[in-house]
């Protein structure tokens, strides 16, 4: 059971260029997420999806994209890196309880993908 | 809305004193609270969890914290602290049904020899 993986690690771009952070998990959870950590802000929601081709906006969505294909994958898209995306970035994965009950289940995080944008 | 407000961006403790990380959160309704801790260069993983029943959780590596309500806490203790506790801590509390959590900023733990 590798968990929540992420690639690349480590990551550098040129303002204006695009890339796809890759995210996997193999525990069969319905419920995955990306953060941003930056420092002094603690970790800011993306987007998320709670379940294959769902998908929702987070606290700070713009300038990214999400799909959610297949219950294991959940790419993040930088259509065109700027220099305020310099950050590190994590994936998460929960299971989901059913029905309207707010879940209890931990998320498990990956990683992380350190990005610098110059 | 739910928040999570984390006094103290650093704490700095002697090994073998007590850590008294704090968390006080804000929901409009009952709360699920979260610790979790991230080593330098790793992602976060869970310490302890709050859902219902009994408000003591103990977590691992010797951790627990204590929701108090009339006080909207959530405050992380150990009574102990070891050079291995160096690490970031984060407080979450998990925003209705679609399992988002909201982080606090973040503690960042030093333990002096």
């Amino acid at each position: 059971n590798a968990g929540v993986t992420q690639t690349p690690k480590f990551q550098v771009l040129k303002t204006g260029q695009s890339m796809t952070l890759q995210c996997a998990q193999d525990m069969n959870h319905e419920y995955m997420s990306w953060y941003r950590q930056d420092p002094g802000m603690g970790l800011r929601l993306i987007h998320y999806s709670v379940g294959a081709g769902i998908t929702d906006q987070g606290e700070v969505p713009n300038g990214y994209n999400v799909s959610r294909s297949t219950t294991e994958d959940f790419p993040l898209r930088l259509l065109s890196a700027a220099p305020s995306q310099t950050s590190v970035y994590f994936c998460a994965s929960s299971s989901r309880t059913s029905g309207r009950a707010r879940s209890s289940y931990e998320q498990y995080f990956g990683p992380g993908t350190r990005l610098t944008v110059t | 809305a739910q928040s999570v407000t984390q006094l103290g961006s650093h704490v700095s403790v002697s090994e073998g004193a007590l850590v008294l990380l704090r968390c006080n959160y804000s929901s409009s309704v009952p709360p699920y609270l979260f610790w979790y801790v991230q080593y330098p260069n790793q992602g976060l993983q869970l310490l302890l969890k709050y859902t219902t029943g009994a408000t003591l959780v103990k977590g691992i590596n010797g951790f627990e914290a204590e929701f108090k309500k009339s006080e909207t806490s959530f405050h992380l203790t150990k009574p102990s602290a070891h050079m291995s506790d160096a690490a970031e801590y984060f407080c979450a509390v998990s925003e209705g049904a679609t399992n988002k959590l909201i982080f606090g900023t973040g503690t960042l733990l030093a333990v002096q020899p």
